[in-house]
């Protein structure tokens, strides 16, 4: 039921452009996505509601698959600040009004000057 | 400014001793979690509670016990059942699920 993220971990030079990919077995409402540097809380970056519309805002944007039960976020033009590990957190339609994430493994990203 | 409030920041706990972790938010939001982070790995879900005096287990609910008598309030019980309890804990809240989940600065307990 864990969504599946990839790649785990990838290193970029600063201005490079990067994709992450979460994918769930599991229809979907929602796919969340946060970005955690070490050691502090994840940071909201934005949601991704059934209807597969795409969202974005400065240089970070995602999509949303609803037909493949797929996410992707885009990083472009990469920043030393981008670099972080970033989740994403998939909700499952259900009868039961189930509220809860459940979030991917991560993806490490390492941005260098 | 409105935030959750996790404390303390760094717990230790004896064998056998249960330990409070306590998380409070003045966002006004309705649903509360409790997550736990190992080294390296994603968050799993312990508990959640959409509204006051009722919670649900998440994925690795044994050996923790919750409670949720206030709405602003959502402190996480980690038992001595819990055999490997060392790890951090995220306390987050929202208002509905189509609003993103916001953090506490988390709690890193470790074993004595």
């Amino acid at each position: 039921q864990q969504p599946v993220q990839s790649p785990q971990a990838v290193i970029l030079r600063e201005g490079e452009d990067a994709v992450i990919n979460c994918s769930s077995s599991k229809a979907l409402y929602s796919v969340h996505w946060y970005r955690q540097k070490h050691g502090e809380a994840p940071v909201f970056l934005m949601i991704l509601l059934k209807g597969g519309e795409q969202k974005g805002h400065d240089k970070i944007s995602a999509s949303f698959n609803e037909k493949k039960q797929q996410s992707s976020l885009y990083l472009t033009a990469s920043q030393l600040s981008y670099s972080g590990t970033y989740f994403c957190g998939t909700a499952v339609i259900s009868n039961f009004g189930n509220e809860k994430l459940t979030f991917g493994t991560g993806t490490r990203l390492t941005i260098i000057p | 400014d409105g935030g959750i409030t996790q404390s303390p920041k760094y717990l230790f706990r004896k064998e056998g001793q249960n330990v409070t972790l306590s998380c409070e938010q003045n966002l006004n939001h309705d649903a509360m979690y409790w997550y736990r982070q190992d080294p390296g790995q994603g968050l799993r879900l312990i508990y959640y509670s959409q509204i006051v005096n009722d919670f649900q287990k998440g994925d690795i609910a044994e050996g923790y016990s919750v409670s949720r008598e206030k709405k602003e309030s959502f402190p996480l019980t980690v038992t001595s059942a819990q055999k490997n309890p060392t790890a951090f804990y995220l306390c987050a809240s929202n208002r509905d699920r189509d609003q993103p989940q916001h953090f506490g600065d988390g709690t890193r307990l470790s074993i004595l």
